[in-house]
């Protein structure tokens, strides 16, 4: 089935740095890719629509100065945590849609877990 | 404001009784639910879904039910297997393109 790979798994960085985090397809083509951001025992938030070729789109209260998405080619996107803080640990979880219909399942990377120190 | 609540944050269930997985909703736009698995340091899977034009979907040992008047769907697992533990998410779609998640429960089921 379609497999979506997400790197790092984890990350340790310091206050002040910017850490990116890669989102792949890697058996099919993802012209929207999502970001999701999850607090423990919290709920999946979504944080942005990563749109092939163009701006993402961003969800009300999150800093697209801060959180930028890049999505260069039909397989992969980005997300750079710009200048971390501690308050941006969290663990950081995309996902694409494996297929064209608006309502084709979600297929997940495994998460990355941010720890800013 | 929640649209998408499970209320329940963990279950415990014997190896291979029912499990029972509830959620409700607020919207009454959305149109299709979803119910998704996950393991820790895992993404989560796609599990099962349903449309609103359904009340009933099956797929093997899960089966999830939607009651449009009561805004309430749920995911039944039968028999429930070791295996099976992980925390699950209903989530829900509607106008709008992404999907909107509940909190998740924690199925744990012994041995």
């Amino acid at each position: 089935g379609a497999v979506v790979s997400q790197h790092p798994s984890r990350v340790i960085c310091k206050s002040g740095t910017s850490v990116k985090i890669e989102c792949r397809s890697l058996d099919f083509q993802a012209t929207t890719m999502f970001w999701y951001r999850q607090f423990p025992k919290q709920s999946l938030m979504l944080m942005a629509t990563s749109n092939e070729g163009s701006k993402a789109t961003y969800e009300q209260g999150v800093e697209k100065d801060k959180f930028l998405i890049n999505h260069a080619s039909l397989t992969l996107s980005t997300l750079t945590v710009t200048s971390a803080h501690p308050e941006d640990s969290s663990f950081y979880i995309c996902s694409a849609r494996g297929g064209r219909w608006e309502g084709s399942p979600l297929h997940f990377g495994n998460g990355t877990r941010l720890t800013v120190t | 404001d929640q649209q998408v609540k499970q209320n329940s944050p963990s279950l415990s269930v014997q190896e291979g009784r029912i499990s029972i997985l509830n959620c409700d909703y607020t919207n009454s736009m959305f149109d299709y639910f979803l119910w998704y698995k996950k393991y820790p340091a895992e993404g989560p899977t796609f599990l099962i879904s349903i449309s609103s034009i359904k009340d009933k979907n099956e797929d093997g040992r899960f089966t999830v039910f939607l009651n449009k008047s009561a805004k309430h769907l749920s995911l039944h697992i039968v028999p429930s297997q070791p295996g099976d533990s992980a925390v699950y998410f209903c989530a829900a779609k509607g106008s709008a393109r992404q999907l909107t998640f509940g909190s998740g429960t924690q199925l744990t089921v012994l041995p």
